[in-house]
This record gives structure tokens, sequence and C-alpha cells, in this order.
């Protein structure tokens, strides 16, 4: 079946760090990339998203490449700031009739100033 | 900016009671959706329309929890009855259409079941 697995939390960083979240996945087909960003009392939301291969999405200084060799949609930053601090969620699209997002299940990044 | 609504924020119930939530989703948004989200967990499918009609329910508890969207608008979810193991945020996205690629999520109900 469809699956996400990203790095566990919290990440804690301090203000203008570089940012990794690893995410892999596991999907039949081709499917599409996601990260959706919560912040704290707020609903998901978009980041950026990659639909094919070699696709880089990028939203608010934050990147990521799909990887289809490695199964691979890494969320990365160059420099943090406070209001960065949030949970992130790798997500994907998967290719069939209705099209089910599978979501992981997060990783809580905290940046101190 | 247009949002997904949903209410209430936060309910607490005991078990055995019923519990109903709203979701009214960005006008014109076909396809809407029901999540539940443990805390520490991604959200988890519970139940998609397309328009009026439940494309995906497979996830759904069907013998406690209920959902309808009547006129391919607004829609609701009934927990009858509740169990501790319900407590959760349940969450509401819509998007324009299947496989457009971006969820627009509410911000949430909080249930808490005592």
């Amino acid at each position: 079946g469809n699956s996400v697995t990203q790095m566990e939390g919290p990440v804690t960083l301090s203000e203008e760090a570089f940012l990794t979240i690893n995410c892999t996945y596991t999907a039949t087909g081709y499917p599409s990339l996601f990260w959706y960003v919560q912040y704290p009392g707020e609903g998901l939301q978009l980041l950026l998203k990659a639909t094919k291969a070699d696709d880089k999405g990028s939203n608010k200084g934050f990147e990521a490449t799909y990887r289809k060799e490695t199964t691979s949609f890494h969320l990365e930053k160059g420099s943090v700031q406070v209001s960065d601090s949030a949970v992130y969620f790798c997500a994907l699209l998967t290719t069939d009739s209705w099209g089910k997002f599978q979501f992981g299940a997060g990783t809580q990044v905290v940046v101190t100033p | 900016e247009a949002e997904v609504a949903q209410s209430p924020r936060y309910k607490i119930t005991e078990k055995s009671q019923a519990v109903a939530f709203w979701c009214d989703p960005i006008s014109g948004h076909a396809t809407l959706y029901w999540y539940r989200q443990i805390l520490g967990q991604g959200p988890e499918l519970l139940v998609q329309f397309q328009d009026e009609s439940v494309v995906d329910d497979s996830q759904l508890p069907k013998d406690r929890f209920s959902a309808e969207r009547l006129k391919g608008v607004d829609s609701t979810l009934k927990i009858q009855p509740a169990e501790l193991g319900d407590s959760a945020m349940y969450l509401c996205a819509s998007s324009l259409a299947v496989g457009t690629g971006e969820l627009f999520f509410g911000e949430g109900s909080r249930l808490t079941v005592l």
C-alpha cells in the first residue's frame, strides 16, 4: 500500500540554522508529493508541492525535490526563523481514480531565538 | 480569502453520547474530506465526497460514524455513540476537484470524550 515516513520530532534549532526534514514514500504509480505546515492553533496549509520526478517545489524559503530513485521528498530551508516553528507534514496524492492523500505523522520544528 | 469553516472548535462529551461536526467548504469546491488526527499522528481519511456522493469511506467506522453532504455543499459528521478512543481532532478539507493537488483545511474540531 501507499505510505509516507518522515523523521520524528521535535527538531529543535536556533534561528538562522539550516533545517532538513527527511521524508520517504512508498507508492504505486507516480504520486504527487506535498509538504503541509500546521502553525500553532491553525489548520494545515499547503507549503509546497511537486508533481513529477526531479520537480522542485519551493515557497517561503523552503525547498523540496521529488527524487524518484530514492523515493524521497526532503524539506530544506537554509536559514530558519522563529516564525517557522510549526508541525510539518509530508504527503502524497495517489494516482488512483479518486486521488487519495496519504500523510506522514508530522515533524514538530521548534526554532529558538 | 475564502476559508473552510468548521464548528464547533471544541467539544467535550461523555461516552455513549452523540456528537456532530459541521463543515462548510470553500464555495465551488466539489470534493470534501473528513480526516481524523490523533495527537502526534498525521491526518487519516475517514470519508471523501465528490459533490453529494461518497467516493471513499473505507476507513469510516460505520457502526458509529456517519457522514452526509446532502446538497453537495456543507457536510455533517456524526458519532453515535461516542467512545473514549474517539478523542481526536476532526479536520475538514476541500478541493476544487479530485487530483487538483491542493487541499484547503479548516481549523478543525477537537473532540474530548470523557
